[in-house]
């Protein structure tokens, strides 16, 4: 069974750079799509944007010019970087697997736990 | 504001079914079969209840389905439990310049 660990920093300052990582344990990490997802505090989910193992990435039109997504295929792990942050960047971030459970497109069908990530001077 | 348009909330006593709906456009609901739906528990992870318009994963209870027509997609739930008040969220594939757009999600509260 896929399972996901994500980490990095929690409390950013505003212009900042957030980073976080997603490990992927216990499945095939090449063949997939590999998301970031977040949910600001009180509002919907939003998805940032995804990556397949060869790098290939696809992002939100509306965070695309601050995001990066990273892959490194050897750990079976994906980062994303978001820089430039500001109050509005302050969410639960979660990384999720593309239908590697379910073999299906667009289906987030396996989630990381979750990383408050906070932005404040 | 959210590219999917979902009611902010539904209400059902036990036992009982709701439905939740979810308008998009012909760019996205309309115009793929890549819908799915959440249930996100608050301070959990969304656990994902469809896929691809009406599909369930292993595990989801049949008495959560989904369906669509035209630009609108639905979630129904049957036979209503306690443990099924929580934030329901669809999404769907938006093409290859928007990718993936959210609702703004559902609050089901079973009364």
């Amino acid at each position: 069974q896929v399972q996901l660990q994500q980490w990095g920093a929690g409390l950013l300052k505003p212009s900042e750079t957030l980073s976080l990582t997603c490990a992927v344990y216990g499945g095939s990490f090449s063949g997939y799509y590999w998301s970031w997802i977040r949910q600001p505090p009180g509002k919907g989910l939003e998805w940032i944007g995804e990556i397949n193992h060869s790098g290939s990435t696809n992002y939100n039109p509306s965070l695309k010019s601050r995001v990066t997504i990273s892959v490194d295929r050897f750990k079976n792990q994906f980062s994303l970087k978001l820089s430039s942050v500001t109050a509005a960047d302050t969410a639960v971030y979660y990384c999720a697997s593309n239908g590697i459970a379910v073999a299906a497109w667009y289906a987030f069908d396996i989630w990381g736990e979750g990383t408050m990530v906070t932005v404040s001077s | 504001q959210s590219a999917l348009t979902q009611p902010p909330s539904a209400s059902g006593s036990p036992g009982q079914s709701v439905t939740i709906s979810c308008t998009g456009t012909s760019s996205d609901v309309g115009g793929y079969n890549y819908v799915s739906w959440y249930q996100h528990h608050p301070g959990k992870a969304p656990k994902l209840m469809i896929y691809e318009v009406s599909k369930r994963p292993s595990g989801v209870p049949d008495r959560f389905s989904g369906s669509k027509s035209g630009n609108t997609a639905s979630l129904t739930v049957s036979g209503l439990q306690a443990e099924d008040e929580a934030d329901y969220y669809c999404t769907s594939y938006a093409g290859t310049n928007t990718h993936v757009v959210f609702g703004g999600g559902t609050k089901l509260t079973v009364l």
